[in-house]
């Protein structure tokens, strides 16, 4: 059964910091791993999307990396801003479409 | 291009009453799913849609929850009567296709059950 942790569970950093997030998942046989934010009282938004046979993933600030073999994937922020505080949320299939997703960390950063 | 549409945002109703939940997923996507997250709890999968089938809905907590996907475009989920625990947030989600393939979530709808 596939299981997913996000550590830490809560994070505040001051503005300008790099900050890594880690997503732990138990079934490293997963078809791929999606980073979603969520911001209060509003839904998902996708960050990245990493496919089984990728290594990482970069979105301007955001770089993803996914390690199957270890069932570790890291969420990197870098020069983080106030606009980043939000929970960050990990979540990876369990067989082809049902997502499992981790509790999230989050994140404030401050002025 | 719009994203998953849900309605409404906010449903506060009394235990016993009924609900219906609708989402509009993105134009072109044959796959839709229903997830929800009640409080303190990590986000959970209820069901999926392949157009208007329902593939799998291992998620759905009791027979109380019904959920529809006329025609393969926007689906419907009623919960009848509702519970107290029936409280949280329900996100609709979709995607192009089933294996491999990104997800995008809608706003989702907030329940509360009193």
């Amino acid at each position: 059964k596939q299981e997913v942790t996000q550590i830490p569970a809560a994070l505040s950093v001051p503005e300008g910091e790099n900050l890594v997030l880690n997503c732990s998942f138990t079934d490293s046989a997963i078809y791929n791993l999606q980073w979603f934010r969520q911001d209060p009282g509003k839904g998902l938004t996708s960050l990245l999307l990493i496919q089984s046979s990728q290594r990482e993933q970069t979105s301007g600030r955001l770089n993803a990396s996914l390690d199957k073999s270890s069932g570790r994937s890291t969420l990197y922020i870098a020069a983080s801003q106030p606009g980043d505080s939000a929970t960050y949320l990990c979540a990876v299939p369990s067989g082809t479409y049902k997502y499992i997703f981790g509790t999230g960390t989050r994140l404030k950063v401050l002025a | 291009e719009a994203g998953v549409t849900q309605f409404p945002s906010h449903s506060v109703i009394e235990k016993g009453q009924t609900v219906t939940l609708r989402c509009d997923p993105i134009s072109g996507h044959d796959n839709l799913y229903w997830y929800r997250r009640v409080m303190g709890k990590e986000i959970k999968f209820l069901l999926h849609f392949v157009k208007e089938s329902k593939q799998d809905e291992s998620g759905m907590p009791n027979n109380r929850f019904l959920a529809e996907r006329t025609g393969g475009t926007y689906s419907t989920l009623k919960v009848q009567p509702a519970e107290l625990e029936d409280s949280g947030v329900y996100f609709c989600a979709s995607s192009q296709w089933t294996s491999g393939s990104e997800q995008f979530f809608g706003p989702g709808t907030r329940l509360t059950v009193l």
